[in-house]
């Protein structure tokens, strides 16, 4: 079985400030990994995925995540947030099999 | 355009009294599936379906059914709704499983009384 952590259910933050939104997984095989936002009253879209090669993967609207294989973490990063980040950001997994596997999520509230 | 969509957009109805949301993709998606979403436990997956006739449970698969008679169509039927299946519902679909990205519906809120 294969489970997501996502460790901060809100992250408050300043515009223009850095932020991480943490993501631990558990799985027995080899995954693939995504990371997944939702606007207010809208469906999810992706922000960016690590299948395979390098561990630091670049998304949509700056943000980037770095797989760490031994941490088995996937944390998503931007180095200035804007106000229209705000938004609650879902960490995935797909292993073996056909099941995706969602975190909690993270409300992201960026602040003037 | 591509997109999934979902119909209805929201929904109260009361207990026992069944229902059926549909979803339809006009991408060619072999991969369709329904999540359900619950503040504070992300989206949990009910049911999938990796091609025509071809269905299989999620997590959370008690109390729903689905079909796939039509690779466009995936529809998620409640045959006797009861409050705890009240939530917000997203139908998604992709090419094939495994790496492929996820395309999300707008989603269903379902109010069940």
């Amino acid at each position: 079985a294969q489970s997501v952590t996502q460790l901060d259910s809100q992250v408050p933050v300043f515009e223009e400030a850095p932020v991480e939104l943490r993501c631990n997984y558990s799985s027995s095989v080899s995954v693939y990994l995504f990371w997944y936002v939702q606007y207010p009253n809208q469906g999810l879209q992706l922000l960016l995925k690590y299948l395979s090669g390098s561990t630091l993967v670049k998304g949509i609207n700056g943000f980037e995540a770095e797989f760490n294989k031994s941490q088995t973490s996937f944390h998503l990063r931007k180095p200035s947030v804007h106000i229209s980040d705000t938004a609650e950001y879902f960490c995935a997994v797909r292993g073996a099999g056909n099941m995706l596997t969602f975190g909690g999520g993270t409300r992201l509230m960026v602040k003037p | 355009e591509a997109q999934v969509t979902q119909n209805p957009r929201y929904l109260i109805t009361v207990t026992g009294k069944k229902l059926t949301v549909t979803c339809s993709q006009n991408m060619n998606h072999e991969y369709m599936s329904w999540y359900r979403q619950d503040p504070g436990l992300g989206l949990r997956q009910i049911y999938y379906s990796m091609n025509v006739e071809v269905t299989d449970k999620g997590d959370v698969p008690e109390g729903y059914k689905v079909s796939r008679k039509e690779k466009r169509n995936f529809p998620l039927i409640l045959e006797s709704p009861s409050p705890n299946q009240t939530s917000l519902y997203f139908c998604a679909s992709s090419l094939i499983q495994g790496g492929d990205t996820q395309y999300f519906g707008p989603g269903t809120r379902l109010t069940v009384l």
